[in-house]
């Protein structure tokens, strides 16, 4: 039950596109196509923005979209915006009824 | 509007126990898995426990494999983590999560609760 590898910080001036990388294993990101995105403001819960690899909650900006190669999943920001800026978690199902999520990375706009 | 809701936590010394609650609202309580998500406070999120939605199956990440046990009751729309020989380490943030009733994602979040473990 290994974290998956996410990078510890990404920046981006407002309106740039971004990308943030999820690395897993053949056991779980690469197996399952059940990655979920989450963000999360200080002292707020995490919010759900993306869920099974590349789908979007009702509600949820279209500037947020994910996909996945192999191991890695991606999320990407097209248009960053000031409110965008926040901790951004990706999951996995890693079989035998267990997840296991990145260790975070925090988004700033500069 | 659904609604969870933690609570229990606090100070506890290093090998005590706890309970953690999580009070369910605005959706069908029994139709759902629920899981615990903790957070060391300025570090990352980490998958806990889940338990389905009748209460028959569970599981549990390794570290706390044999000193947590989740339970729920579905009549009182109320999940619980039982925490035993409690560690430093497990000091976090816990927080109370939903999946949808069909999907494995995390849809609805509590606001979490802070256990703290020290002497």
């Amino acid at each position: 039950q290994s974290a998956l590898t996410q990078p510890a910080s990404v920046s981006g001036s407002p309106g740039q596109s971004i990308t943030i990388s999820c690395t897993g294993t053949s056991s779980d990101v690469g197996f399952y196509d059940l990655v979920s995105w989450y963000q999360q403001h200080p002292g707020k819960a995490p919010k759900l923005i993306i869920f099974e690899g590349s789908k979007r909650p009702s509600g949820i900006s279209n500037r947020f979209s994910g996909s996945k190669s192999g191991n890695t999943a991606f999320l990407t920001f097209s248009g960053l915006q000031a409110e965008d800026e926040a901790d951004y978690y990706c999951c996995s199902y890693a079989g035998s009824s267990t997840w296991v999520f990145g260790g975070g990375t925090k988004v700033t706009v500069l | 509007e659904v609604h969870l809701v933690e609570s229990g936590g606090g100070l506890v010394q290093p090998g005590g126990s706890l309970r953690l609650s999580c009070a369910a609202s605005g959706f069908t309580f029994s139709s759902h898995w629920i899981h615990w998500v903790r957070q060391v406070p300025g570090k990352g999120l980490m998958w806990v426990s889940r338990i389905n939605g009748d209460g028959s199956s569970t599981s549990y990440a390794d570290s706390v494999k044999g000193r947590f046990t989740i339970a729920r009751d579905n009549a009182k729309n109320l999940l619980y983590l039982q925490m035993n020989t409690l560690r430093v380490e497990d000091t976090a943030v816990y927080f109370c999560a939903r999946f949808p009733s069909s999907g494995a994602h995390f849809d609805h979040w509590g606001q979490g609760i802070l256990v703290t473990v020290s002497s």
